[in-house]
């Protein structure tokens, strides 16, 4: 199973709102990190947030992070068309930080 | 700064051929790289870990005799489906994580922009 479920899988909003997707996971984790994917593209690093953070910021982007619940959360704020993407929680564990990712979130902003 | 690159973007093969897939960090050593698949809508799923100058180190349910991988340099890491058959079809991700010790973002990893891989 996955190690990194998320919610909604699938988000349409209009421009100007703003969009939060929520990742929950199962193991104890060094870092979680946020990627952006357009349609059939690579991955486009967000932000990653070590396991002794709570909050982190980037521009529009803020992450949070609840290690008691395994959980944590990308808040998008005044979105734009722009940021339709697909959007994925990935995990890091262990000595080599292999990642697991998330069933993903996909995000459409409206104009 | 930290690009990966990935060569061929897309290939269509027909079934039986072998197929190698290139990935390189332009402009950082990478000592670890990493091969991922995506089917369609779905997420990745992490084939191997490869570390540079050893045996690469596959995920439960991957078949290391199809998915070769060898990882020559800290800059180059390949992976050859061998036999492809349609239903090795997929999206085929690599990433790479920098060789940078007692740096605070030694954790991340740099995507490449994948290679769509049709097996006809």
């Amino acid at each position: 199973s996955q190690q990194g479920e998320e919610d909604p899988q699938a988000l349409s909003i209009q421009e100007g709102e703003n969009a939060t997707m929520n990742c929950s996971y199962k193991t104890s984790i060094n870092n979680l990190q946020w990627y952006r994917q357009n349609s059939g593209r690579g991955l486009v690093h967000l932000i990653l947030i070590r396991s002794n953070e709570r909050e982190k910021h980037s521009g529009r982007l803020r992450v949070t992070l609840d290690t008691s619940k395994k959980s944590s959360s990308l808040l998008i704020t005044a979105s734009r068309a722009a940021d339709t993407a697909s959007y994925f929680c990935a995990t890091g564990t262990g000595g080599g930080n292999k990642l697991t990712f998330g069933t993903g979130t996909q995000l459409k902003v409206e104009l | 700064g930290a690009v990966v690159s990935q060569h061929p973007s897309w290939v269509i093969c027909k079934s039986g051929t072998s197929v190698k897939i290139e990935c390189r960090s332009l402009d950082f050593q990478a000592t670890t790289m990493f091969w991922y698949r995506q089917f369609p809508k779905q997420s990745l799923m992490l084939m191997a870990t490869s570390n540079e100058g050893s045996k690469a180190t596959y995920e439960q349910g991957v078949e290391k005799d199809k998915f070769l991988i060898n990882h020559a340099s800290l800059t180059l890491s390949t992976l050859t489906v061998t036999s492809a058959h349609p239903e090795d079809s997929s999206f085929y991700i690599c990433s790479a994580r920098p060789y940078l010790t007692g740096q605070s973002n030694s954790y991340e990893q740099y995507f490449g922009p994948g290679t769509r891989l049709t097996v006809t």
